[in-house]
């Protein structure tokens, strides 16, 4: 297995935009879990999916940010508009029910 | 707020020696992970270990939970340059939530 894709790797772009992740789980995962990582607040979980639903979103930071899984093997974070302060590393993981955690390669999105 | 405080914050050693990493929690769990980060990388799964579990061990790797304390330990023995890494601990099931991690140096 290729394990968990993100793309892209790197993200550039000005205040404002709209920025747009994107993840493919590992086969058969049943979870997935958006995270951010930055050097002020640590690894942070944005939200989880069981079975492409949306579980959990308290960890979003506002209504700017939006996740979606429309299917097994597809999701999507998207922040509009986008602003400094959004900029991190942002990783995608999966996993097969209440077990270990597969992390993507992460994408690093800066915001000027 | 972090569920899991790892410490120390750093750590460096020489290729060969042993390193100790400690990680507190503070509600009860099921279970307790830890993690691996090399730079500009993502997260690695190490070990996980449940809370009726009081030892665990994996290669050079030796994880202890102690319930009581609310504290667990991963040891790296025989310590290589290519551990350097930023070590987390994770607690919470499925919605995981990482402490501030340890960075290990190993110099070789």
């Amino acid at each position: 297995d290729a394990g968990v894709i993100q793309s892209p790797r790197h993200e550039v772009t000005e205040m404002g935009q709209e920025v747009t992740l994107r993840c493919k789980p590992i086969s058969g995962h049943d979870y997935l879990f958006w995270y951010r990582q930055t050097m002020m607040r640590g690894l942070e979980l944005l939200i989880y999916f069981n079975n492409n639903v949306p579980i959990d979103d308290s960890g979003m930071p506002e209504d700017r940010f939006s996740a979606k899984m429309p299917n097994a093997s597809f999701s999507t974070l998207k922040i509009q508009p986008s602003e400094p302060r959004d900029s991190a590393v942002y990783f995608c993981a999966s996993s097969e029910g209440l077990n270990e955690q597969f992390f993507g390669p992460g994408t690093r999105l800066t915001v000027l | 707020s972090q569920q899991g405080e790892e410490d120390p914050q750093a750590l460096s050693i020489q290729e060969g020696e042993n390193a100790t990493m400690n990680c507190s929690y503070k509600t009860s769990i099921n279970n307790l992970q830890w993690y691996r980060q090399n730079s500009g990388r993502g997260l690695v799964h190490l070990i996980l270990i449940r809370s009726n579990e009081r030892e665990k061990h994996s290669g050079r790797l030796r994880v202890t939970l102690d319930t009581s304390k609310k504290s667990s330990s991963l040891l790296i023995t025989a310590s290589r340059a290519a551990d350097t890494a930023s070590y987390f601990c994770a607690t919470g099931g499925n919605k995981l939530v990482f402490g501030a991690g340890t960075i290990l140096r190993v110099k070789s």
